[in-house]
């Protein structure tokens, strides 16, 4: 089956430094991955969907000069959290799909914390 | 602008038990509608996916249904074991993802 990791699972950071979460689609091409959050108690959130090699489209208000996504290859995007601060804590979860499939692979998830 | 509500929020049953689980949506126009596990501080491992011209799936124990027109969704669970205990999550596909906060399930031994 298609499986989709992130590195890494867990980070712990300062207030106002920069922190990159990987996504990589392990056994399939990625043309399409999609950036979620999720804080505690609640659901999903779709931050951003990238096309490899293109730019990212961000949903409503998500800053997209805050949350850089980069998705250079069919098998890896990276979310890059800019100057996080203690609000930026959540669970960050990632998606892929590949060309002409619907479905999406969702990625163990990355813990950020933020102090 | 598509919205999912699940309920209950949160689920406690006797090892055993079967179970319903609800998700709502107020947009019919979805491609297809998929119910998820999350086990805590995990990713989220897909149960089922109903497309829009299903009605139902099944898998295991795990049953799916689907009426659009009435923009519901229910998950079914027989015999409940502990090992299920969990957030459930539904999400609606309409171009993008759209999830329900989900329901936490704990079912006690």
């Amino acid at each position: 089956g298609a499986v989709v990791s992130q590195h890494p699972s867990w980070v712990i950071c300062k207030s106002g430094t920069s922190v990159k979460i990987e996504c990589r689609s392990l056994d399939f091409q990625a043309t399409t991955m999609f950036w979620y959050r999720q804080f505690p108690k609640q659901s999903l959130m779709l931050m951003a969907t990238s096309n490899e090699g293109s730019k990212a489209t961000y949903e409503q208000g998500v800053e997209k000069d805050k949350f850089l996504i980069n998705h250079a290859s069919l098998t890896l995007s990276t979310l890059t959290v800019t100057s996080a601060h203690p609000e930026d804590s959540s669970f960050y979860i990632c998606s892929a799909s590949g060309q002409g499939v619907e479905t999406q692979y969702f990625g163990p998830g990355t813990r950020l914390l933020v102090l | 602008k598509q919205e999912v509500t699940q309920i209950p929020a949160a689920l406690s049953v006797p090892e055993g038990e079967n179970l319903v689980l609800n998700c709502s949506f107020t947009d019919s126009a979805i491609y297809n509608l998929q119910w998820f596990r999350q086990d805590p501080g995990k990713g989220l491992t897909s149960l089922l996916l109903i497309q829009s011209s299903q009605r139902e799936q099944t898998s295991g124990r795990l049953n799916a249904s689907l009426d659009k027109s009435s923009g519901r969704s229910t998950l079914y669970i027989a015999a409940s074991q502990p090992g299920d205990s969990a957030t459930y999550l539904c999400a609606v596909i309409g171009g993008k993802l759209i999830f329900g906060q989900g329901t936490e399930l704990s079912v006690k031994p």
